[in-house]
């Protein structure tokens, strides 16, 4: 298994303005993800940080929006640029071991007024 | 275009009634399907992983199975504490990442 961390929990913020969410990982991981769920629905994979090179974004999502960061193999930060109310949503980091298996962070929560 | 539906949306079940939730699932060559607790506020917890059909896997008082088009959480004699949303994942094989495709969940609760 693997334990994830994410800064900050929660946060509320203002409209225009953007906000850096922090992903952290007990153990050296190859795949890391960065997921969207927005207030009741499911979860909605926005990229996939890869160490050293740029993030692989799906359809819907682009690197101006939310940039990504993967200096090493324990860390990723994920970017949401110049926020609207439609970005307020749970944001997750996860990752996948060498077993397959995907491990979730606890999430941000963010609330743009 | 791979695709996941879980039934029912929800599910009321008193204390020790068994029942089971459903996943069924269209995937181009399935690598996985993944079965995850989320309680409110929190990430979703891992439970199970199924390859093949046919495959069971059990943890407490859940199992899982796995057939070509769906997969089944059977729930015997749940407790409270088994109160929840469950979320059903495939993961298909393709050259171009390991994204999980997520269903949209199945709010559980379970009442003394």
């Amino acid at each position: 298994s693997a334990v994830i961390s994410q800064k900050p929990s929660r946060d509320i913020c203002q409209r225009g303005t953007s906000l850096t969410i922090q992903c952290q990982v007990d153990s050296q991981v190859t795949m890391m993800f960065w997921y969207r769920q927005q207030p009741g629905q499911s979860l909605t994979l926005i990229a996939t940080a890869n160490q050293g090179s740029e993030a692989t974004y799906e359809s819907g999502f682009v690197i101006d929006k939310f940039p990504i960061s993967r200096p090493n193999l324990t860390f990723s930060t994920l970017t949401v640029s110049n926020m609207s109310p439609e970005d307020s949503s749970i944001y997750l980091c996860s990752v996948e071991t060498v077993g397959g298996t995907q491990y979730f962070g606890p999430g941000t929560r963010l609330l743009v007024l | 275009e791979d695709q996941v539906t879980q039934s029912p949306e929800a599910l009321r079940l008193q204390e020790g009634e068994s029942s089971s939730l459903n996943c069924s699932y269209t995937v181009s060559g399935l690598r996985g399907l993944f079965w995850y607790r989320q309680d409110p506020g929190k990430g979703p917890e891992f439970l199970f992983t199924l390859y093949s059909a046919g495959e069971e896997k059990e943890k407490e008082r859940l199992k899982a199975t796995l057939t070509k088009k769906e997969s089944f959480l059977h729930i015997t004699a749940p407790k409270p504490e088994d109160s929840a949303t469950y979320l059903c994942a495939v993961q298909a094989n393709s050259n171009s990442g390991y994204a999980l495709n997520f269903g949209k969940g199945t709010s559980l609760l379970v009442t003394p």
